[in-house]
């Protein structure tokens, strides 16, 4: 297993509310991708940080926002949540620029978010 | 922006014999093609990778091909075991800064029968 966490695991919410999906990166890693994956598809990629920027933004609105902090984890935070919001949301750390293998991503387990 | 699209969906072989799933990608400056494992409820972890200064990549039973010209490429499992029955995805991305701005394939349930 990786040493990427998140939380929480699982979370219900109603359409129109907030939520926040926070996630450790591993130890060492500056850079931390978030992914939304729907039932039966393919991680889509949401936005990455990189020393707490945002560093390239996949096809997501602006109601999807992030933050980086100084000890590189991070937060995805939704407003006016929509029923095709519920999925699975993943954060993969990497070294980012740091050279090297700094492509290789490791996941973290998911937060699986139900919108009703 | 990037496409990536991946054959088969579903892929079912009997223990032994071999699996190949292929994808294809539409942005030519992508130059790094992760494969990734994802089991039932569990993480995607990758498996493979390969760069595309390489045409072909091995570690064992997994091996994964590489066509820059026709912007496809493949992963190869050998000796299938049940164990390898999980969905795979593959994945493109460009370097050069955007480590993990990665575009992912649909995915192929591979079912390997005992």
């Amino acid at each position: 297993e990786t040493g990427v966490t998140q939380s929480p695991t699982h979370l219900i919410k109603t359409r129109g509310q907030q939520v926040t999906l926070r996630c450790s990166s591993q130890s060492g890693h500056n850079t931390v991708s978030w992914y939304q994956q729907a039932l039966g598809q393919g991680p889509q990629f949401i936005f990455q940080y990189y020393r707490e920027e945002e560093n390239g933004r996949g096809n997501f609105p602006p109601r999807f926002s992030g933050l980086q902090f100084p000890n590189y984890s991070s937060e995805l935070n939704v407003n006016a949540l929509e029923l095709d919001d519920s999925a699975l949301y993943l954060c993969a750390s990497s070294l980012g620029f740091a050279g090297g293998k700094e492509e290789t991503q490791y996941f973290g387990p998911g937060t699986r978010l139900l919108v009703l | 922006g990037e496409n990536v699209e991946q054959h088969p969906s579903t892929l079912s072989v009997q223990e032994g014999d071999s699996a190949v799933i292929k994808c294809t990608y539409s942005d030519s400056a992508s130059n790094y093609f992760p494969w990734y494992k994802q089991e039932l409820g569990k993480r995607p972890q990758l498996i493979i990778d390969i760069r595309s200064n390489v045409g072909e990549k091995k570690d064992q039973r997994i091996a994964v091909t590489l066509n820059k010209t026709a912007k496809h490429f493949s992963l190869h499992i050998t000796e299938t075991q049940p164990e390898d029955s999980a969905v795979y995805f593959c994945a493109a991305s460009t370097l050069a800064g955007n480590a993990g701005k990665s575009t992912f394939g649909d995915g192929t349930t591979l079912t390997v029968k005992p």
